[in-house]
């Protein structure tokens, strides 16, 4: 079954650091880009990063310099290290799949994860 | 920074057609997908390469382009289609979403 389960989530304090995990199961981390989307309480979805299947990654403007995305191919794993964040990073973040065959759609998306910044 | 506008409401009866819009600079050139997300859940892709249905997808969702508008619309709208829709599409190797649209079936 293709799935992605995000873990790491939590309360962390402004400057402080985190890292979210997402476990990839039912295909290969590397076969396709990798996103991560948040969306703030009560807000829309905010693409965050992504990994494309050679390894280049991109970044959203808000956390260029911040926040780097990883993978592991050996554990079929993908990450997303938040570094130095603030009050305005409050959001669940998605894992998600973004198709190469479906002409990049983000076609799975895991259950997302919660992550607080707070003082 | 790239920019994707949707109407922030739509109302639609049972039974009627419901149509979101989604505009963009040079949208025309770019592949639009569509996504509903119901209260407390992950989204769900229900259109993609402008008017392609994923499996499992029901067929009274469809997807257009003129344009620079992109259109999703739902035939036959079903109480069970309450939900907010995001469009979506590729900008200079970034993902960009339109602010979605909550969609109240009255």
């Amino acid at each position: 079954e293709v799935q992605l389960v995000e873990s790491g989530g939590g309360l962390i304090q402004p400057g402080g650091s985190l890292r979210l995990t997402c476990a990839v199961s039912g295909f290969t981390v590397s076969s396709d880009y990798m996103t991560w989307v948040r969306q703030a309480p009560g807000k829309g979805l905010e693409w965050v990063s992504v990994i494309y299947t050679g390894g280049t990654t991109n970044y959203a403007d808000s956390v260029k310099g911040r926040f780097i995305i990883s993978r592991d191919i050996s554990k079929n794993t993908l990450y997303l290290q938040m570094n130095t964040p603030r009050a305005e990073d409050t959001a669940v973040y998605y894992c998600a799949r973004s198709a190469v065959a479906m002409g990049n759609a983000i076609d799975i998306w895991g259950q997302g994860t919660m992550v607080t910044v707070s003082s | 920074s790239y920019e994707l506008t949707q109407a922030p409401s739509v109302s639609v009866s049972p039974g009627q057609t419901a149509s979101i819009a989604c505009s963009g600079d040079k949208l025309g050139d770019k592949f639009v997908c569509w996504y509903h997300q119901k209260s407390g859940q992950s989204p769900v892709l229900v259109i993609y390469q402008d008017a392609k249905r994923p499996s499992g997808i029901p067929e009274r969702f469809s997807g257009s382009k003129s344009g620079n508008t992109a259109t999703l619309t739902i035939s036959g709208t079903q109480a069970m289609d309450e939900a907010d829709y995001y469009c979506q599409a590729w900008d200079s190797s970034t993902v960009v979403f339109g602010g979605g649209t909550k969609l109240s079936v009255l």
